[in-house]
């Protein structure tokens, strides 16, 4: 079974232009999870969609980060204009609806905003 | 102060011995704690959850919960360069609350 897929894997780009990821979570998992990482520091929750509804966007910076899972599959997170502070590991993670105690998480897009 | 806090390490430990990874959270309300391995670029792995008070073993790691003291463990016996990675604590609330991190470097 595949596991959650991530693309890119790793984007440089310049501040102030925008940039997108992509995620596909584990076939039949309804929860899919955006998480930022920090050099050295835990993942933090950005949003969390069960299928196409997004349950939990407290944390997403909404003036610049928007998420879509248009078809309660796949999920696009973009940031529009990038920061400097923006770079970071982007995770992806999917749990079967009900199970977010297991969460299997994608190998992430390291950005970095030059 | 942060909802999950973590020994800040790093850790360095020779092969064979055992590591101790502590951490302690701050809602006494919460109910189900995790601990995640997360070797340098890759992303986590779950490898315990404990949800009771009292010790849990799963092969040479073993999680430990005192939810009086807030306070969950993870014990690496037998440590191997293996296991050199970072171990993530994680609590889930309404929402998984992970913490910093401790850094386990094993010495051949």
């Amino acid at each position: 079974e595949a596991g959650v897929v991530q693309s890119p894997r790793y984007k440089i780009i310049e501040k102030k232009q925008p940039v997108a990821f992509w995620c596909n979570p584990i076939s039949g998992h309804n929860t899919l999870y955006w998480y930022l990482q920090n050099l050295g520091q835990g993942p933090e929750l950005l949003i969390r969609y069960e299928n196409e509804e997004a349950v939990d966007d407290s944390q997403l910076p909404k003036d610049r980060f928007s998420a879509e899972r248009l078809k309660g599959v796949d999920s696009t997170l973009k940031i529009q204009p990038a920061e400097l502070g923006d770079s970071a590991v982007y995770l992806c993670a999917s749990s079967l609806r009900g199970r977010d105690n297991e969460q299997f998480f994608g190998p992430g897009t390291r950005l970095t905003v030059l | 102060q942060k909802e999950v806090e973590q020994n800040s390490g790093p850790l360095s430990v020779p092969e064979g011995a055992i590591a101790s990874l502590n951490c302690t959270y701050s809602d006494r309300g919460s109910q189900s704690f995790f601990w995640y391995r997360q070797y340098s670029g890759k992303s986590p792995e779950l490898i315990m959850f404990i949800y009771s008070n009292g010790d849990k073993e799963d092969g040479r790691f073993t999680a430990q919960l005192n939810k009086a003291s807030q306070y969950v463990s993870l014990l690496i016996r037998d440590s191997q360069p293996s296991d050199s990675a970072t171990y993530l604590c994680a609590v889930n609330d309404y929402k998984l609350s992970f913490g910093a991190g401790t850094t386990v470097t094993v010495r051949a």
